[in-house]
């Protein structure tokens, strides 16, 4: 099946720095992908849809001025997390939707953020 | 999209097969249903889809009700590799590409 990278895999970062994870389909072109939150034990929660050459849409309760979400190609999107806090620490996954075949959708292995 | 119900948690003995049931009571007749895995501290993975007809791929098989209010993911031999949380989604394409919403899956878990 495609695949998909995340980079990097974990971070660590002091509190107030800010954070960029990468999401690249190494295989396929996607102009659409999606950008989740999981909490321990939590199921993913849907932060953003990041298009390519437009804004991201984000979901209700998500700061995007925290969360800064570019889709500059059609095989890169970048999540920054500014200003991070502890409370920000989590499991950050991306997906990307194959533009040719819509209904297959592949995640990238996430990437753990640790905020001291 | 149309929300799911699954159980929390299941378990399964190894080389026998594991049935997850999913309840979809409120699908629409464009909606296809999705299964996801995933194992612990890894991106979820992508195991198979429906629209109404019953689905088979190397992974597992999926079995859509007449109704489309429910289906099973059956894997038939099950390893402990395949201990994790199955996820099933429906959601329809929407501008090209869909949006999958995740609630809590079932935690399966297969025992020696």
């Amino acid at each position: 099946g495609a695949v998909v990278s995340q980079h990097p895999s974990r971070v660590i970062c002091k509190s107030g720095t800010s954070v960029k994870i990468e999401c690249r389909s190494l295989d396929f072109q996607a102009t659409t992908m999606f950008w989740y939150r999981q909490f321990p034990k939590k199921s993913l929660m849907l932060m953003a849809t990041s298009n390519e050459g437009s804004k991201a849409t984000y979901e209700q309760g998500v700061e995007k001025d925290k969360f800064l979400i570019n889709h500059a190609s059609l095989t890169l999107s970048t999540l920054t997390v500014t200003s991070a806090h502890p409370e920000d620490s989590s499991f950050y996954i991306c997906s990307a939707v194959d533009s040719v075949s819509y209904n297959e959708q592949f995640f990238g292995p996430g990437t753990r953020l640790t905020v001291l | 999209d149309a929300k799911t119900t699954q159980p929390t948690s299941m378990d399964c003995a190894e080389g026998r097969a594991a049935n997850l049931p999913c309840n979809h009571s409120t699908i629409s007749g464009n909606e296809y249903v999705y299964w996801y895995r995933q194992i612990h501290s890894q991106g979820p993975q992508y195991i198979i889809h429906g629209l109404k007809n019953n689905e088979t791929n190397e992974m597992a098989s999926l079995i859509i009700t007449e109704d489309r209010k429910s289906s099973t993911l059956i894997l038939p031999h099950a390893t402990l590799r395949d201990t994790a949380v199955y996820y099933c989604i429906v959601s329809h394409a929407s501008g090209g590409s869909y949006i999958p919403t995740f609630g809590r899956g079932t935690s399966l878990i297969v025992h020696p």
